[in-house]
């Protein structure tokens, strides 16, 4: 597609809940990022996919949260045991290098009730 | 550590009046500096970038930025604003170490563009 897609837009979900959101990079886009995105904050780190491996993880918050992109394109990030602390916007980026700017989507909305 | 600030939660002008929008940054290095909005419930648009050449810097929608390497500063500008450019910016700085081009973002400043 033309721009990055990420799906759902939004997911409600309950405590101790599996979630799983997805991320549909740039065509030709080597680098996808996740960032979270809290109500009144700007975007915070999560991990960095180069192709297939995750390069940095070192935003993750903790084990209940992984990341994978089997095939260098797709991205899912899986959520396990959500606490309502989760509840923000996950947002998807991705660029051809890692010289430029980042392309995002315009983002998953998860609320843990 | 690389870090950027927004020191103004919200500003707020009128209409055909010039706007500025302030971020200061801290890097080990030579900084590579960027500007996104967000309009609400949608995603991050990019508006402009520094990486090296001239200070002032020429973005989307008539935004411009003017990188102050003295003031560490990367403050984002329009001439006369518009009711539309009403949104959330966010500057961001590239993290440079271990070459991942992740970019750091600050808290946001909310324009509010008035009639």
């Amino acid at each position: 597609g033309a721009g990055v897609s990420q799906t759902p837009s939004n997911k409600v979900t309950e405590k101790g809940k599996y979630v799983e959101l997805r991320c549909d990079p740039i065509s030709g886009h080597t680098a996808l990022y996740w960032y979270r995105q809290s109500l009144g904050q700007g975007p915070e780190f999560l991990i960095y996919f180069q192709g297939t491996g995750a390069a940095d993880d070192s935003g993750l918050p903790n084990d209940r949260f992984f990341a994978v992109r089997p095939e260098g394109s797709v991205s899912t990030l899986k959520i396990q045991r959500t606490e309502r602390g989760d509840s923000a916007v996950y947002l998807c980026a991705s660029t051809k290098g890692t010289g430029g700017e980042l392309f995002f989507g315009e983002g998953s909305r998860l609320t843990v009730l | 550590a690389q870090s950027v600030a927004q020191p103004e939660d919200q500003v707020n002008v009128a209409e055909g009046n010039p706007l500025t929008v302030k971020c200061t940054y801290s890097v080990s290095g030579n900084p590579y500096l960027f500007w996104y909005v967000q309009y609400p419930n949608r995603g991050l648009q990019f508006l402009l970038k520094y990486i090296t050449g001239d200070n002032l810097v020429k973005g989307s929608y008539g935004f411009e930025a003017e990188f102050n390497k003295s003031q560490t500063s990367f403050h984002l500008k329009k001439p006369s604003a518009l009711v539309s450019d009403s949104a959330l910016y966010f500057c961001a700085v590239r993290d440079l170490r271990g070459n991942t081009g992740k970019l750091i973002f600050g808290q946001g400043t909310t324009l509010q563009v008035k009639p």
